[in-house]
């Protein structure tokens, strides 16, 4: 069956390291995966995505690899701040015109 | 710019009564979406619209109609509440490919059926 699995207990990071969300899927073939984030009480919010043809995307402090092979994404938060805390969320294609989303990981950063 | 709006944002229903949740966005966007998401669940899509007029199933879409008979607007019904639709809704906007600037959610609606 079709899978797509974030790590679904909460990750805490002491601030200023950096923090490492894994998605992985099993089943799809996705022509690109996106990463979202969500506080609470609120929408997710688009932050990147990444094409199958692309190993890496990088924005500011953000940075997302993208393993076809490995069927695998992880999502890189460097110089973490307590203002990253938040519910990350990964949504891969899948098929025309859809996406599917994880459950997503919370993420915790402590001064 | 507003981005998408949903209204209401808190509701108690009893069950067996109806209701229509709305959705509006002003970005011009295509493609609409309903999802609801409950913890430990994430966001499982009830149904979508790719453009007005036009509207499909998604992979939870019993117990919920929809309509899109303007661009901007996406509709979804509960026609007989049911405590298992408690939940909280979000609807997306996206263009047509979904790949530019991913899809842009609303605050979304908090529904309570008891």
């Amino acid at each position: 069956s079709q899978k797509i699995e974030q790590n679904s207990e909460a990750l805490n990071i002491q601030e200023g390291k950096t923090a490492t969300l894994t998605c992985n899927y099993t089943n799809y073939s996705p022509a690109y995966l996106q990463w979202y984030r969500q506080d609470p009480g609120r929408g997710p919010v688009f932050l990147l995505l990444i094409r199958e043809n692309e190993k890496e995307k990088r924005k500011e402090r953000l940075k997302v690899t993208f393993d076809t092979t490995l069927k695998q994404s992880l999502f890189h938060i460097t110089a973490s701040q307590p203002a990253d805390s938040a519910t990350y969320l990964c949504a891969l294609e899948s098929s025309a015109s859809k996406i599917i989303f994880g459950s997503g990981t919370r993420l915790s950063i402590r001064p | 710019n507003a981005g998408v709006t949903q209204t209401p944002k808190f509701r108690v229903l009893k069950t067996g009564q109806s209701m229509t949740l709305l959705c509006a966005q002003d970005m011009n966007h295509e493609y609409m979406y309903w999802y609801r998401q409950d913890p430990g669940m994430g966001l499982r899509l009830i149904h979508y619209s790719v453009g007005e007029g036009t509207t499909a199933k998604g992979e939870v879409p019993d117990g919920y109609n929809v309509s899109r008979l303007k661009k901007q607007n996406f509709l979804l019904g509960l026609e007989s509440a049911a405590p298992s639709q408690t939940s909280v809704y979000f609807c997306a906007s996206s263009d047509s490919t979904g790949t530019i600037s991913g899809y842009t959610f609303g605050s979304g609606t908090r529904l309570t059926v008891v």
